[in-house]
C-alpha cells in the first residue's frame, strides 16, 4: 500500500530536549516536506526537498532542521524545543514531474512542555 | 502576495443543501489549485484540483469554479452529506509543485 509513514504519532517533551520526527515514504517520490498545522493558521511549509541531499526552507523553518541522506526519509530534528513548537505536524510526498498531488501521512501531535 | 484567503472559517448545512467555500489569492505565478479534505486524525488527502487554463471542474458532487481576472476559486458541495463534515483546506502550488501555500481551512459540518 502506498503511504506516508510518520513517527511518532503523539510526542509529549519538555523544553530543549532534542527530538526527531521520522518520516518514511514507500512510493519512490523525489520530492518530500514538512508542515505544521495550527489553529486558524492552516498549513505551513517548514522545509522541504527536491531529491537526496538537496533541502530548503520553507516558510517557517526557524527552529527546525531536516535530512535527506536517503531517497525514502526525510526526518524533522528540532534541536531545542520550545513551547511555541507545540503543534501538529505533516510529512508529505510528491512526485512534481507526474503531478502535484502531495500524499499526506497520519500526523506527530507534539506538546513541548 | 504568497497567502492564500480562505473563508468562512466554519459552515453548518443541512443534509441536502449546497456547501460553498471560498478562496483568493495574489499571486499570479500560482499555477494549481487543489482542495484537500482532512477528517478528524488523519492527514489531508486531496479532493479535487485545477489549472487556471480552465473555469470549472466537476467530480461527482465537487466542483471548483475558478475566476483568473479575480484571483478567486470556490469549492462547491452539492447534496451535501453528513460524511462530508470535515475540514477543507484550498491551495496553491507554483514551480511544478516544489512550493505550496495551504488557505487556514473551512470546518464544515453537515447536519442529518
Amino acid at each position: 500500500e502506498a503511504q506516508v509513514t510518520q513517527n511518532p504519532r503523539y510526542l509529549i517533551t519538555v523544553t530543549g530536549k532534542k527530538l526527531t520526527v521520522t518520516c518514511s515514504q514507500n512510493m519512490n517520490h523525489e520530492y518530500m516536506s514538512w508542515y505544521r498545522q495550527d489553529p486558524g493558521l492552516g498549513l505551513r511549509q517548514i522545509y522541504y526537498s527536491m531529491n537526496v541531499e538537496v533541502t530548503d526552507k520553507g516558510d517557517v523553518p526557524e527552529g527546525y532542521k531536516v535530512s535527506r541522506k536517503e531517497k525514502r526519509n526525510f526526518p524533522l530534528i528540532l534541536e531545542s524545543p520550545s513551547p511555541n513548537q507545540t503543534s501538529l505536524y505533516f510529512c508529505a510526498s510528491s512526485s512534481p514531474g507526474a503531478d502535484e498531488k502531495l500524499f499526506f501521512g497520519s500526523g506527530t501531535q507534539l506538546s513541548v512542555l | 502576495q504568497q497567502q492564500v484567503k480562505q473563508s468562512p472559517q466554519s459552515l453548518i448545512v443541512q443534509k441536502g443543501g449546497i456547501s460553498i467555500i471560498n478562496c483568493a489569492y495574489e499571486n499570479t505565478a500560482f499555477d494549481y489549485f487543489p482542495w484537500y479534505q482532512q477528517f478528524p486524525g488523519k492527514g489531508p488527502a486531496l479532493l479535487i484540483a485545477i489549472r487556471p487554463d480552465v473555469s470549472e471542474k466537476k467530480e461527482g458532487r465537487f466542483t471548483i469554479s475558478f475566476n483568473k481576472s479575480a484571483k478567486q476559486f470556490s469549492l462547491h458541495i452539492m447534496d451535501s452529506q453528513p460524511g462530508d463534515s470535515a475540514t477543507y483546506f484550498c491551495a496553491a502550488t507554483w514551480n511544478y509543485g516544489q512550493n505550496f501555500v495551504f488557505g487556514p481551512g473551512t470546518r464544515l459540518s453537515v447536519l442529518p
